[in-house]
């Protein structure tokens, strides 16, 4: 199965923006695939934040601030989860999934934001 | 609001078969257009899909786990369940019961998560 590389970690500072990744292996275009992302605190279950597939093609989840926002760099094969404006309760894993040729679900291994 | 819960035996012995519910409230999982899914999180990992079942009975396993799992439901007491065969210490991890939905757009998402509940595999 395809694998998400997401780094395990980043950090920004209250008020700033988080620039969150998840590459896709070489042989799957990001460009063809909706990216999806998820929230996850500790003791809890993964919360779904939005999904991705073109600035037409894209869906916020329900109560999710507009602060959550995403992107993709073709270039990079990469989709982007972009924070703006942290606040401390944004502090969590973040998970980034898609659907690869109709397959199954599969799961980056996830970026743990510490917010400073 | 739909409320999903996990409930079975948080530890399981080596070579046995690890069974897992899911009780689905406020709503029926026999009506709607909603996928039925499990999902697990090894101890400080990441998440790995194991499968899932459709309102018609239909499955799709993760290829990885197929030849040890069954998927069912049971309309009758609104719940799914997992079961997953010759277990050992790489299945100890926290499953949670999901629901997928799909989307205005077409696409689909798992939108509805249970608490999760904490296997063990130990003899």
């Amino acid at each position: 199965q395809p694998v998400l590389s997401q780094p395990p970690s980043s950090s920004a500072s209250p008020g700033e923006s988080a620039r969150l990744t998840c590459t896709l292996p070489s042989d799957i275009k990001v460009g063809d695939y909706n990216i999806y992302w998820y929230q996850q605190k500790p003791g809890s279950p993964p919360r779904y934040l939005l999904y991705y597939y073109s600035d037409s093609d894209n869906g916020q989840g329900s109560g999710v601030p507009s602060r959550f926002s995403a992107s993709k760099d073709a270039s990079a094969n990469t989709g982007i989860l972009l924070i703006s404006g942290l606040q401390s309760e944004d502090e969590a894993d973040y998970y980034c999934m898609i659907w690869p040729n109709n397959v199954h679900w599969v799961f980056g291994g996830g970026t743990k934001l510490t917010v400073l | 609001q739909v409320q999903l819960q996990e409930s079975g035996p948080g530890l399981v012995k080596p070579s046995q078969t690890l069974s897992l519910t899911c009780t689905v409230s406020g709503g029926s999982i026999s009506s709607g257009n909603f996928y039925w899914s499990w999902i697990r999180q090894p101890a400080g990992k990441g998440l790995e899909w194991i499968g899932r079942i459709y309102t018609s009975g239909n499955t799709d396993y993760n290829p990885s786990l197929k030849s040890r799992l069954t998927i069912s439901e049971d309309a009758s007491k609104n719940q799914f369940s997992l079961k997953l065969t010759s277990v050992t210490a790489a299945d100890r991890a926290i499953y949670y019961c999901a629901r997928e939905s799909p989307m205005p757009t077409g696409t689909w998402y798992l939108d509805l998560w249970g608490r999760g509940t904490l296997v063990t595999v130990s003899s």
